[in-house]
């Protein structure tokens, strides 16, 4: 079984501070994570992964995650918020040794970023 | 470069009535997903497709059927259309390995009346 917990549904935060959107995870086995953006009538767009290495991970706009086993959390970060950042934002994890590729979601986490 | 194509974009339907949506992807890929996005609880795998030939159920396969008609092509279809399954469907497909991810397509909003 997998699952993902998105805990806040949403994030406000002030353009140029900080921003930080949490997942926390759970498989039976070792995890691939991945981010995914949606803006507004839009699919979603991929934004970094990890798969294994590193456990700091760098992504598409100055997005990046660290993965943190012990805690299982994927959160997600950025030094410097953009008011174009403002979007939906998902968590989505898998197994990482079966055939099953499909992912499961999270219930996503809007991040609001005012000017 | 399209990438994955749906269609339609919006339909509406009464109960019991039946359509397919239509997903295409021009990127080689073997795995292809329909998942369901409503408020509050994210995306929901419907079916997915490992490779041309094959599919499985996801989450919430009740009321729905999947063909995959080649490796590019990847229909759902709702045979007797129920109000629960108002919804934005999302078709996707995926690379392997380190292409792993994702493509999604921009989506059908289902009304059910």
């Amino acid at each position: 079984a997998q699952s993902v917990a998105q805990p806040e549904d949403q994030v406000n935060v002030a353009e140029g501070n900080p921003l930080t959107v949490k997942c926390t995870y759970s498989v039976s086995g070792n995890p691939y994570l991945f981010w995914y953006v949606q803006y507004p009538n839009r699919g979603l767009q991929f934004l970094l992964k990890y798969i294994t290495g590193d456990n700091l991970v760098k992504g598409s706009y100055g997005f990046e995650a660290e993965f943190n086993k012990s805690q299982t959390s994927f959160h997600l970060k950025k030094p410097s918020a953009l008011v174009s950042d403002s979007a939906l934002y998902f968590c989505a994890v898998r197994v990482s040794d079966t055939g099953r590729r499909a992912l499961t979601f999270g219930s996503g986490t809007r991040l609001q970023v005012q000017p | 470069n399209a990438g994955v194509t749906q269609t339609p974009k919006f339909q509406v339907l009464k109960t019991g009535q039946s359509m397919t949506l239509q997903c295409a992807q021009d990127m080689n890929h073997n795995s292809m997903y329909w998942y369901r996005q409503d408020p509050g609880m994210g995306l929901r795998l419907i079916y997915y497709s490992a490779s041309e030939g094959t599919t499985d159920k996801g989450e919430v396969p009740n009321g729905y059927n999947v063909s995959r008609l080649n490796k590019r092509e990847f229909s759902l279809r709702l045979e007797s259309a129920a109000p629960s399954q108002t919804s934005v469907y999302f078709c996707a497909s995926s690379g392997q390995g380190i292409r792993e991810k994702l493509f999604f397509g921009s989506g059908t909003q289902l009304s059910v009346l």
